[in-house]
This record gives C-alpha cells, sequence and structure tokens, in this order.
C-alpha cells in the first residue's frame, strides 16, 4: 500500500518569497515516482515537477524545485520567487512499480501567496 | 489541439437517475482514469483502465460504472446506488502504464450535483 501524507492544510507566503510545501510518503516498493501538480480554483490539475526514486539528483523545472530525501520519505515542493498565480491547491502524488497503473494523492495544500 | 476534453462541466441530477460523463482523449494515451474530489479534498481514484476492452476498480467503485470501446473514449457511470454522488469528478489519461516517470495529463473536470 502507498499513503501520502501533506500536514500542512493551508500555506501563506509573500509575493517574490520563497515557499516549501511537505510532502511524506510511504512504500514497499524499491522503485516508485513522485509528482507534484498545481490546482487553481478552475479545477484542472496541472502537472509541475516529476522525482523518481532512483534519481540521483533533485528535480528543478524552472521557478519549481523537489527536495528529495530518500531516508526520510520526504519529497518537499520548493517555489522560488511566489507570484500571485501561484496561489492555488498543490497535490503531492505518488506511483509505485508493484501497480504502476494506480497513483495515490495526498489532501493537497492550499497556497496563497500575499501582495 | 491535443488534450482531453469532459463534458458536461456542470451535471445536475436527480436522485435514483443514473448520468454518464464523458471523457474523450485524442493524445492516443493507452491509460485512462476515473477520479473523485470532495471539496478541500484529494483525489481518490474511482476506475482505471490500462488498455481498451479492459478496466480494473480503485478505490471507491462501489456505485459506478465504466466501459473502455475505445481507446479514446472511458465514459463514466454514475449509478443511483452512489449513495453521495454530489462530488467534482477529474478524468486522466496517460501515456503508457509501464514506466513511472509518465505524468497523467487531466481533463477540466465535471461538477456533478445531486438535487
Amino acid at each position: 500500500a502507498q499513503k501520502i501524507t501533506q500536514t500542512q492544510p493551508g500555506m501563506f507566503v509573500q509575493e517574490k518569497e520563497a515557499v516549501t510545501l511537505d510532502c511524506t510518503y510511504d512504500t514497499s516498493d524499491q522503485s516508485y515516482g513522485l509528482f507534484w501538480y498545481k490546482q487553481p480554483s478552475s479545477g484542472e490539475m496541472i502537472f509541475l515537477i516529476y522525482q523518481g526514486s532512483y534519481d540521483e539528483q533533485n528535480a528543478t523545472e524552472g521557478r519549481y524545485s523537489l527536495n528529495f530525501q530518500k531516508a526520510r520519505k520526504s519529497a518537499n515542493l520548493v517555489i522560488s520567487a511566489s507570484q500571485l498565480g501561484d496561489s492555488a491547491m498543490y497535490f503531492c502524488a505518488m506511483r509505485g512499480n508493484t501497480n504502476a497503473g494506480k497513483s495515490t494523492f495526498g489532501d493537497g495544500t492550499t497556497l496563497t501567496v500575499k501582495p | 489541439d491535443g488534450g482531453i476534453t469532459q463534458s458536461p462541466k456542470y451535471l445536475f441530477r436527480k436522485e435514483g437517475q443514473n448520468v454518464t460523463l464523458s471523457c474523450e482523449q485524442n493524445l492516443n494515451h493507452d491509460a485512462m482514469y476515473w477520479y473523485r474530489q470532495d471539496p478541500g479534498q484529494g483525489l481518490r481514484l474511482i476506475y482505471y483502465s490500462q488498455i481498451v476492452n479492459d478496466f480494473q476498480k480503485g478505490d471507491i467503485a462501489e456505485g459506478y460504472s465504466v466501459s473502455r470501446e475505445k481507446k479514446e473514449s472511458f465514459p463514466l457511470t454514475v449509478t443511483s446506488a452512489q449513495k453521495n454522488p454530489t462530488a467534482f469528478y477529474l478524468c486522466a489519461s496517460r501515456d503508457s502504464s509501464l514506466f513511472l516517470s509518465d505524468t497523467q495529463y487531466f481533463g477540466p473536470g465535471t461538477r456533478l450535483t445531486v438535487l
């Protein structure tokens, strides 16, 4: 079984500052992938970044980076230079090699960027 | 433009009625998924299909049914057996279920309200 825990229901950040959204996971799979998605108020889910369990370097995509600490089973999302348009709900998700068809999502963190 | 379409965007249903939510993709993806999202919560998997004419139950399949007769289409029927169907429904697709790094692409969602 897989489990994703996002312990921050809501976060606030000042515009242009960096923010870290926490994600911890649990799995018995040896190989797995971790994903972050953004969901604006419109409801669409937007893929942000991916980290493989055997990737040696932390993933980065523009202003998004993933702080992957395998031993601690954490995959925190870092957003640098926050913008007003970053206000949204953010979901951490994972998929393991034993059932590559299924993804497990966390309950999400609502991020509000203040001007 | 390649993508996933869901229709309708808003749907109202009387208690005791079955209703079918449409999901179509032109990305030539093998795998398709249906998720349910309740307010302020994460995504829960209803059904998924990794290939045409085959599908598997997710975590909350009771009261729902699906079919996968064509690669591009994966309709979801919410039956009268679903006791609390009011929710936001998201359809997703993925290129292949073989590779962990393949991300899911999501449709815009259908908001179902039972009157």
